[in-house]
């Protein structure tokens, strides 16, 4: 079945610090993928996603891009905010045969990010 | 605007006892999924409504977990006779569009459930 595998945490950086938390995944079919954050005490929030091959997704400064060859779609971001602090969750999305589909999550990188 | 909203936000159960948990999606959205999500773990699918039908249970862990949508609105997550190993925090999500159209997923905070 579909599988998603994301570096284990805690990523600890200073404030200013180039940001990668990578990402690779396992699927039969053509998946979207999406990176989710959830930061403390707030619920999850879409941060960015890629539907296709070699399509970037991007917001808020991060970026990630969909690699096929790789399977892979890793975090980046060029310099980390205190604010950025969170739980990131990389996901997929296959729509397989049923017509519909549902995320599937990797266990989450939890980012600290110091003044 | 209002969104995804999950009652109650924290529950602690005894063992074996039920638990009802509520989800208020977002007005009109025909999506709605439950996660859960163990301590340390991303979130697992549970189960799929769309409008009122459940299209999707696959992700139950067992026949102890009940969903329902009566009306295509609300939705409960019950849970009969928990066990140590029902404790994680129970994600309700809901969405504009159908599952796999792209509409995006808004979340709500969660139900962290404790059995003790």
């Amino acid at each position: 079945g579909d599988s998603v595998t994301q570096m284990e945490g805690p990523v600890t950086l200073s404030e200013e610090a180039f940001l990668t938390i990578n990402c690779t995944y396992t699927a039969t079919g053509y998946p979207s993928l999406f990176w989710y954050v959830q930061y403390p005490g707030e619920g999850l929030q879409l941060l960015l996603k890629a539907t296709k091959a070699d399509d970037k997704g991007s917001n808020k400064g991060f970026e990630a891009t969909y690699r096929k060859e790789t399977t892979s779609f890793h975090l980046e971001k060029g310099s980390v905010q205190v604010s950025d602090s969170a739980v990131y969750f990389c996901a997929l999305s296959d729509r397989g045969a049923t017509g519909y589909s549902t995320l599937t999550f990797g266990k989450g990188t939890m980012l600290l990010v110091s003044p | 605007g209002a969104g995804v909203s999950q009652s109650p936000r924290y529950k602690v159960a005894k063992r074996g006892q039920d638990v009802a948990l509520r989800c208020d999606p977002i007005s009109g959205h025909v999506s709605l999924f439950w996660y859960q999500q163990a301590l340390g773990q991303g979130p697992e699918f549970l189960t799929y409504f769309q409008n009122e039908a459940q299209l999707d249970k696959s992700g139950l862990p067992s026949d102890r977990f009940f969903a329902e949508r009566p009306e295509g609105s609300v939705s409960t997550l019950k849970i009969q006779r928990t066990q140590q190993e029902d404790s994680a925090v129970y994600l309700c999500a809901s969405s504009l569009a159908l599952a796999g159209e792209d509409s995006p997923l808004h979340f709500g905070n969660g139900t962290r459930l404790t059995v003790t």
